[in-house]
């Protein structure tokens, strides 16, 4: 079966500091990948979406930035992180270009100090 | 670009109730799919429910039904004999079916946060 892991499930930055969140997924091959934003009590916004390794959608203009350097291992990155990137990063797959459903990570909880 | 439409922000049914959570979209597209997905306290998104637009008929999973209505671009989700564990943050998703343009990506709703009150 496939698993979808995410990590650290928390992290408290201070502004100005590198970010690194990782998420992979097992169990599958090729999968889409996703981040997603959700600020407190709010929907999830798309931040980035792969569909192969190499290749990064990016949905909103931001100070972060994804990359995708295995298969199954999606990485969102920041070079200096800001207050408002405060929030609830999740990372979600599904496989194909049907009805597959997006499955998701636990959730990183970061908070920029 | 669509756009996804939760009205109620907060709802709260007693346990074994029947309670119903709005949700509108607008679109263009004639291919898509609609989801509701649940997140509870753990944050967790749990898929609910799901449906495809070129089907007519409601999708229904055990104590959850969504009343799709397709020219009114409505899909609301009937939750019914509410348990405790209901209670959570529902959202309603929008999916293009037009992968070249679009991709996989979900395009959420607010979301409405449900009370279950024993």
């Amino acid at each position: 079966s496939q698993t979808i892991h995410q990590w650290p499930a928390t992290l408290v930055q201070p502004v100005g500091s590198p970010l690194s969140l990782e998420c992979t997924v097992e169990g599958t091959s090729n999968p889409n990948l996703y981040w997603y934003r959700q600020a407190a009590g709010r929907g999830l916004q798309l931040l980035f979406y792969s569909v192969g390794i190499g290749q990064i959608s990016s949905e909103v203009p931001q100070n972060l930035s994804a990359s995708r350097p295995q298969d199954r291992q999606f990485i969102l990155s920041s070079k200096k992180l800001l207050l408002s990137d405060s929030g609830f990063y999740l990372c979600a797959w599904n496989w194909g270009r049907g009805v597959n459903i997006q499955y998701f990570g636990a959730g990183t909880r970061l908070s920029v100090l | 670009a669509q756009t996804v439409t939760q009205s109620q922000p907060e709802m709260s049914v007693q346990e074994a109730e029947t309670v119903t959570l709005s949700c509108t979209y607008d679109t263009s597209e004639s291919d898509y799919y609609l989801f509701w997905y649940k997140q509870p306290p753990s944050r967790q998104m749990i898929l609910v429910i799901r449906q495809e637009a070129y089907k007519q008929q409601n999708a229904t999973e055990n104590r959850f039904s969504v009343n799709f209505q397709k020219a009114a671009k409505s899909f609301s989700l009937k939750i019914s004999d509410s348990q405790l564990g209901d209670a959570a943050m529902y959202f309603c998703a929008y999916r293009s079916g037009y992968w070249e343009t679009s991709g996989s990506r979900l395009t959420f709703g607010e979301g409405t946060q449900l009370t279950v009150n024993p």
